[in-house]
């Protein structure tokens, strides 16, 4: 089975903060995602990455930035946090160069809370 | 720009009845994926349609895709307290000319009343 690793469950900073939020996954799947789930939004691709040191803006990237060093981990960075970021946030990983066509395994979330 | 629209939004069921969520999408799609997100979880792949008027079935879960791939349904038979959660379409999005990532559906949040 895809396992998807996110470092915290829960992650409670302050506004200005610096935050790290990171995901590691054990398929070698090509393609790695940063989602935030908001009541009544749904999920919002924030960036993701099909290439080690690629990534792509998503729907939502302002305030946030990824890093993708090695193939298995891909990190989501608050370069300063604010309260409008708090959220659930999901990373997803899939397989293959066409990453449209292939399921995307989740994560069990970071639920972070700015204060 | 691209969108991928879910009804109803909430939808509460005797146990025992039907249920059916519907997507549409303002484009074609090349292929239409579902996923269930149980509460407190993370949303899970279900299953993928990639043909026109394509049907799969699951147990007591049937998926459809229309005939012009713009539109597609899940229908559960005879609701069990294990369908709640919430539904999500997705299809593809086109990142210069790429299919580079998925657009979801807001979801379909499925609620049983005992």
């Amino acid at each position: 089975d895809v396992k998807v690793t996110q470092s915290s469950r829960y992650l409670v900073k302050r506004t200005g903060e610096k935050v790290f939020l990171e995901c590691v996954q054990d398929m070698d799947h090509e393609n790695m995602f940063w989602y935030r789930q908001d009541p009544g939004l749904g999920l919002r691709l924030i960036y993701f990455s099909y290439d080690v040191k690629m990534k792509e803006k998503g729907d939502i990237p302002e305030g946030y930035s990824v890093s993708r060093e090695k193939k298995e981990r891909f990190s989501l960075i608050l370069e300063s946090a604010s309260t409008n970021q708090t959220s659930m946030y999901l990373c997803a990983s899939s397989f293959g160069r066409q990453s449209s066509n292939q399921p995307q395994h989740f994560g069990d979330g970071t639920r972070l809370s700015i204060l | 720009g691209q969108q991928v629209m879910q009804i109803p939004q909430y939808q509460h069921v005797q146990e025992g009845e039907d249920f059916t969520t519907y997507c549409n999408s303002s484009t074609t799609l090349s292929n239409i994926q579902w996923y269930k997100q149980r509460p407190g979880g993370h949303p899970v792949f279900l299953i993928q349609l990639v043909k026109s008027g394509e049907v799969k079935k699951q147990k007591r879960l049937t998926f459809q895709f229309g005939e012009a791939k713009k539109n597609s349904s899940l229908h559960i038979t005879a609701t069990q307290t294990t369908d709640v959660g919430t539904y999500f379409c997705a299809g593809p999005s086109f990142l210069m000319n790429r299919d580079d990532k998925i657009i979801f559906g807001k979801g379909t949040r499925l609620h049983i009343l005992p």
